[in-house]
């Protein structure tokens, strides 16, 4: 299987920047997924990964280090609505030798946002 | 309307009991999960089918069977209920063209 880590807890305050780290091992990878997930709603997607580097999608952005196994989700500006937990998630090709296998999600980071 | 449907949304029941979780969606997708969310444990998956006539054990599918029955439609059944399938449920969705899951608005159950 695949073994994913984050933290279990971060806080921060309004206004700030906050990093959350995920690394992964798994010799499958074919992207890395960051999902929100407020709480008792469904995960909704953030971003998506599968080359080396940063993408940004407004005050969100998201890395990949492919080969230190390491993504990191950054959130600027936070606000109060971003109290969350955010979901890191690897795809794994190997299922059936589809390009499109199942995701393996870790175990999410709750996320305080603090006024 | 919402894309990815789940019912029922709470559901409490006995130690024994069958259950029956539903999810429909009208994204047109032909893949579909059932997921279980437990405090500090993630998303795990249950069962998954990427196509009418293909079905898939998951990571945690003792205890659970699942139905396909129609490309829109994929129930999954707890055919005797124990307190530790207590749980919230999660259905998603995707297409084999896309790498987004759409998730479901989630069922939580409790057997007592």
């Amino acid at each position: 299987g695949q073994n994913i880590d984050q933290p279990t807890e971060m806080t921060a305050t309004e206004g700030a920047i906050v990093q959350i780290n995920c690394t992964y091992q798994t010799s499958g990878f074919n992207g890395l997924f960051w999902y929100q997930q407020h709480a008792g709603e469904a995960p909704t997607f953030l971003s998506y990964n599968v080359l080396d580097g940063l993408e940004e999608k407004g005050r969100f952005s998201s890395f990949l280090s492919r080969s230190k196994g390491y993504s990191y989700l950054l959130l600027k500006e936070l606000q109060m609505k971003d109290s969350a937990s955010y979901l890191c998630a690897v795809r794994d090709w190997r299922h059936r030798g589809s390009t499109l296998g199942r995701l393996y999600f870790g175990r999410g980071t709750q996320l305080t946002v603090w006024p | 309307d919402a894309d990815v449907t789940q019912t029922p949304r709470n559901r409490i029941t006995k130690t024994g009991k069958r259950i029956m979780l539903e999810c429909s969606q009208t994204k047109g997708h032909d893949r579909m999960y059932w997921y279980r969310q437990d405090p500090g444990l993630g998303l795990r998956l249950i069962y998954y089918s990427f196509d009418v006539k293909d079905i898939n054990k998951g990571e945690i599918s003792d205890g659970y069977s699942v139905s396909r029955q129609a490309q829109a439609k994929f129930s999954l059944s707890l055919e005797s209920a124990i307190p530790n399938q207590t749980a919230l449920y999660f259905c998603a969705t995707s297409t084999s063209g896309s790498y987004e899951q759409y998730f479901g608005p989630g069922t939580r159950l409790t057997v007592t």
